[in-house]
């Protein structure tokens, strides 16, 4: 059963770079979509981009490219970074699995949250 | 963007009772290839990950109760929960998957009555 767990600081600090790292265990990270989510305190959701295990990604086009999305295949790992932080990126981090590369997610990671706050 | 449309924003509904949430996008989510809507279904509970609950509109994910169902094509959908359980409670959100950035309905909160 595929599993998911993020990494990273809990605390960044305003206009320094956030990142994140997502371990996939039990199964591979081959032949997936793997995404990030991002959900604010008390509110929605709000997908970020995906990456292909080959390299290719995909961003949300109103995050102002301040993302970039890497995976490393030999460890079985992904990466999300967001420069310039702000308040308003404080949230809590998912990472997911595009189960049958038709855009829905399952599984998901359980969360980290991110406060940007000096 | 497709936007993603949800009501109502908040729902309290008896034990037992069907609950009914809907959801609206901006332009069909109807892939004419495959004859498939592209949206999908989560239940988010406090301190958790959505989990993913039915997606194409209607097909339940395996081991999801079948109490849940989901309807609707185009621009129109729904989520039933034909009797709610106490383990219901949650806030659940519709995604359209048909194009990127996927984007989430506003989630709409299910309570107790």
């Amino acid at each position: 059963q595929v599993q998911l767990q993020e990494s990273g600081p809990g605390l960044v600090k305003p206009s320094e770079t956030l990142s994140l790292t997502c371990t996939v265990s039990g199964g591979s990270i081959g032949g997936y979509f793997w995404s990030w989510i991002r959900q604010p305190p008390g509110k929605g959701l709000e997908w970020i981009g995906y990456i292909y295990y080959s390299g290719g990604t995909n961003y949300n086009p109103s995050l102002k490219s301040r993302f970039t999305i890497s995976i490393d295949t030999s460890k079985n790992q992904f990466s999300l970074k967001l420069n310039s932080v702000t308040a308003a990126d404080t949230a809590v981090y998912y990472c997911a699995r595009d189960s049958a590369s038709m855009g829905w997610f399952d599984p998901w990671g359980q969360g980290t949250l991110v406060t940007v706050s000096s | 963007d497709i936007v993603m449309t949800q009501s109502p924003d908040s729902l309290a509904v008896s034990l037992g009772e069907r609950a009914t949430i809907n959801c609206k996008s901006s332009q069909s989510l109807l892939y004419s290839s495959n004859d498939k809507n592209y949206l999908t279904w989560y239940q988010q509970k406090p301190g958790q990950p959505p989990k993913l609950l039915i997606y194409w509109a209607s097909t339940r994910e395996s081991g999801v109760p079948d109490r849940f169902s989901g309807s609707g094509s185009g621009t129109d959908f729904t989520l039933t929960i034909s009797s709610l359980q106490a383990e219901d409670v949650a806030v659940y959100y519709c995604q359209q998957c048909y194009n990127t950035p996927y984007t989430f309905g506003q989630g709409t909160k299910l309570e107790i009555k």
